[in-house]
């Protein structure tokens, strides 16, 4: 079974940082992208980064380039995301995601952690 | 970026109903197109990727369609279980856009 757990939220003051990781089990890591999207209180849903199953590609949403990292590590099947320069609209619940590309090419989100709440206020 | 422009932003429906949600892209996207759905206070599920292809374990009531810029998602005999949000997203081009969101009401 699929398990994506991530950790790390809480609270930040503006311009601060937070670490957010995301564990995973039940499949063979290396061989997936990974994904974060983030929920606001009472918004929808907004794509923010993903990795490739190597770690050697990544891509933002410019609402957050140049301010996170997204990182991975294959010893410990698990994702990171370095939030930095954090701001009050970061507010979010973070969710990690695992990739999946389908028969004809297409990239979906098939697994997705239970969140967690980043709250950036002073 | 790819702009995904979702209708309605709310209806409502009753139980054995049939719904149909629309999904509009900014430019072509080909069939690279997945619906999620989405309850209260959980994460997101997805139910059909590349268009039309219904995820394993999701009902056969639900099915998608569409290529190109529009896109449609469907939901026949709605059941209880079925009244949440629904997101299309679009897997063309990064930033992997959502749609603003439907949400579904009994």
């Amino acid at each position: 079974e699929v398990q994506l757990l991530e950790s790390g939220g809480g609270l930040a003051r503006p311009g601060g940082s937070l670490r957010l990781s995301c564990a995973t089990s039940g499949f063979t890591f290396r061989d997936y992208a990974m994904s974060w999207v983030r929920q606001a209180p009472g918004k929808g849903l907004e794509w923010i980064s993903v990795i490739s199953g190597s770690g050697g590609s990544t891509s933002y949403a410019d609402s957050v380039k140049g301010r996170f990292i997204i990182s991975r590590d294959k010893f410990k099947n698990s994702l990171y995301l370095q939030m930095n320069s954090l701001r009050a609209e970061d507010t979010a619940v973070y969710y990690c995601a695992k990739e999946v590309v389908t028969s004809s090419g297409v990239s979906a989100m098939d697994s997705w952690g239970q969140g967690t709440l980043v709250t950036v206020s002073s | 970026d790819i702009q995904m422009i979702q209708s309605p932003s709310s209806l409502s429906a009753s139980v054995g109903g049939r719904v149909s949600i629309t999904c509009r892209a900014s430019q072509s996207i080909s069939n690279y197109l997945n619906w999620y759905q989405q309850k209260p206070g959980k994460a997101p599920n997805l139910l059909i990727s590349a268009a039309s292809s219904l995820q394993r374990g999701v009902p056969s009531r639900f099915s998608g369609g569409g290529s190109g810029t529009d896109f449609t998602l469907t939901i026949n005999s709605l059941q209880p279980e079925d009244f949440a949000v629904y997101y299309c997203q679009q897997g063309f081009n990064t930033p992997f856009t959502f749609g603003q969101g439907t949400k579904l009401e009994i």
